[in-house]
């Protein structure tokens, strides 16, 4: 089955400068590869995804980038703010509909 | 309310009891999800549904019953409950149209098994 592994656990970085936050996949399968940000007492909230026939999406300071031929992909967070403090998880969709999660990142921006 | 609502958002039950824990969701999604978020564990899943009366096992399944006999709720059963269970759960929902859609989760259940 699909397994995916998420680096690092914890990231700390001073406000303003940009996080960067990896994964990959083992399931060439898969083809859709979402982005979650959880809120101490919240469930995952979607923050930015990509499909497999895309390299890239922005969103404002977040990006994703998809390399498939490596199976691995990366959320990009650029001008940290405070309010990104949060813990975020990578996810990998497979035929059988199923989200497969990454462990997660504890992302701490610094005042 | 529109959404994806779990009940209760907290619950303590002892050791060997059954206990229920209830998702609804009002968007007619196909697909919900079970999740359990231990700490180190991420988002382990436990059941999942396809449609009403489809149901299948996840990662951890074991412990733990699911029925789905209407498509707007997705009822999770501890049927004896144990200390190892003692987590927060997660119910989701995704549309069927194609595979390619966001999950949306509910706010979790606490549940401390004591």
């Amino acid at each position: 089955g699909e397994n995916v592994e998420q680096h690092p656990s914890t990231l700390s970085v001073q406000e303003g400068d940009s996080a960067v936050i990896k994964c990959t996949y083992s399931d060439s399968a898969s083809n859709y590869f979402p982005w979650y940000k959880q809120e101490l007492g919240k469930g995952p909230q979607l923050i930015i995804d990509i499909r497999s026939n895309v390299g890239e999406k922005k969103d404002q300071r977040i990006a994703v980038t998809l390399n498939k031929t490596a199976k691995h992909f990366s959320l990009h967070i650029t001008e940290t703010q405070p309010e990104d403090s949060a813990v975020y998880f990578c996810a990998a969709r497979n035929y059988g509909q199923n989200f497969v999660f990454g462990p997660g990142t504890r992302l701490s921006v610094l005042p | 309310d529109a959404g994806i609502t779990q009940s209760p958002r907290y619950k303590i039950t002892e050791t060997g009891r059954q206990v229920t824990l209830m998702c609804h969701q009002t968007w007619s999604h196909s697909y919900m999800f079970w999740y359990r978020q231990d700490l180190g564990h991420g988002l382990r899943l436990i059941y999942y549904s396809a449609a009403a009366d489809i149901t299948d096992k996840g990662e951890v399944p074991d412990g733990y019953v699911v029925s789905r006999s209407k498509t707007e709720n997705f009822p999770l059963t501890l049927e004896s409950a144990t200390r190892s269970q003692t987590s927060v759960y997660f119910c989701a929902s995704s549309s069927g149209t194609g595979r390619t859609t966001e999950a949306f989760f509910g706010q979790g259940t606490r549940l401390t098994v004591v």
